[in-house]
This record gives structure tokens, C-alpha cells and sequence, in this order.
């Protein structure tokens, strides 16, 4: 079945600069990558996804990079904002009748 | 609309009781999911279920725990002889189909004391 690792487990960066996260994942055949940001106390929401179709897409601060050869992707987020503080899961989902796979999540910390 | 919600909200139990915790999922949603989440810990996929299909049941951590979900709605996660070990935070969430966004609830943290 499908594994997803996800790393760094902890990342800390200064208001105004870039963080990123990456994930990789073992099932080829996967087609489905999404990222939930879970605030403290709080319960996960989507924030991005990608399909495999395409390799990058943007949202405002907030961007997702696939590299299908070499079955990873990242999330990008530029200019963070305190707010951004956050635990950030990543998943991937394999064609069928099969659930997301999380990764084991990122805490990112943005310092004022 | 009206979101996931989960009940109830929080649940201290004595080790070796039953506990029932219950999902309401977003009305048209054929897919469910239960996740179960330890203080500062990821998502770990208890069970899934899809339609009519039979559930996934490859994430349930023992026989201890089951699910059911009724008329393809309501679904009811259920822990027989709790164990300290089962103090989480037990999350819901379900998806229009399967694998599109999903919507959770806010979850029931349950305390075996």
C-alpha cells in the first residue's frame, strides 16, 4: 500500500520569509495530493491540493509542487505571516476505493 | 451549510468501559472517514467507508474497536473495554466521494482514566 513520508517534522522561520515542506511517497500509481493545515485546538482543513495532470499550483501565498518521476511533492509558502503557525499534513491517495495516506505532519513555527 | 459534527465533544471514561462516539457527516457525502489523533501526533486512518462498499477496516488498532455506518449516513465508532492507550482525539470527516476534499469535524477527545 501507499507511504508517505513527510519532513521536516519541525520548522521554524522568520516572519516574512519562505518555508517549505516536502513529502514523498511510494505508489506510483497515486494521483491525489492534498495539504490540510491544522491549527492548535483545531480541526484539520484542506488548503491545497494537486492532481497529477499537472506539476505546480498556486494559490495566492501558498503553492504545491509534484515531481511524479521522483514521486514527491512540496508545499511552498512564501512571505509567511504569523499566522501561518501551524501543523501541516500532507496525503496521497491511490486510484479505487482507497483512503488518503497522511504523512506524519510538519510543525511550522513563524517568528515575528 | 451545516458542516461535519461529532459528538459528543468530550468523554472521560473508566478504563474498561464501552464508549460510543458518533459522526454526522455532510448530507450527500457517501464517503467517511474516522481518524484517531494523539496529543501532538498525526492522523492515524482507523477505518473508510464508501457507498454501499464494505469498510476498510485495515486501520482499526484492535478487535476492541468498531464502526457502522447506517443508511449510508450517521456512522458510530465504538471502543469496547477501553484502555488508557485509547486517550485521543477521535476525528470524523467525510468527502463527496472518495479522494476529494475532506471536510472533518471537531472531534471528540476522549480521557481513559
Amino acid at each position: 500500500g501507499e507511504n508517505v513520508e513527510q519532513h521536516p517534522s519541525t520548522l521554524s522561520v522568520q516572519e516574512g520569509d519562505s518555508a517549505v515542506i516536502k513529502c514523498t511517497y511510494s505508489d506510483s500509481a497515486s494521483n491525489y495530493f492534498p495539504w490540510y493545515k491544522q491549527e492548535l485546538g483545531k480541526r484539520p482543513q484542506l488548503i491545497i491540493d494537486i492532481r497529477s495532470n499537472v506539476g505546480e499550483k498556486k494559490d495566492q501565498r501558498i503553492a504545491v509542487t509534484l515531481n511524479k518521476t521522483a514521486k514527491h511533492f512540496s508545499l511552498h509558502i512564501t512571505e509567511t505571516q504569523p499566522e501561518d503557525s501551524a501543523v501541516y499534513f500532507c496525503a496521497a491517495s491511490s486510484p479505487g476505493n482507497t483512503p488518503l495516506v497522511f504523512g506524519k505532519g510538519t510543525r511550522l513555527s513563524v517568528i515575528a | 451549510g451545516a458542516g461535519v459534527s461529532q459528538s459528543p465533544s468530550n468523554k472521560v471514561t473508566e478504563k474498561g468501559k464501552d464508549v460510543e462516539l458518533r459522526c454526522d457527516p455532510i448530507s450527500g457525502h457517501t464517503a467517511l472517514y474516522w481518524y484517531r489523533q494523539s496529543l501532538g501526533q498525526g492522523l492515524e486512518f482507523l477505518i473508510y467507508f464508501q457507498g454501499n462498499s464494505a469498510p476498510d477496516k485495515s486501520g482499526l488498532p484492535s478487535d476492541r474497536f468498531s464502526a457502522e455506518r447506517t443508511g449510508g449516513s450517521v456512522s458510530t465508532l465504538t471502543i469496547q473495554r477501553t484502555q488508557q492507550e485509547d486517550s485521543a482525539v477521535y476525528l470524523c470527516a467525510s468527502s463527496e466521494v472518495n479522494p476529494y476534499e475532506q471536510y472533518f469535524g471537531p472531534g471528540t477527545r476522549l480521557t481513559v482514566t
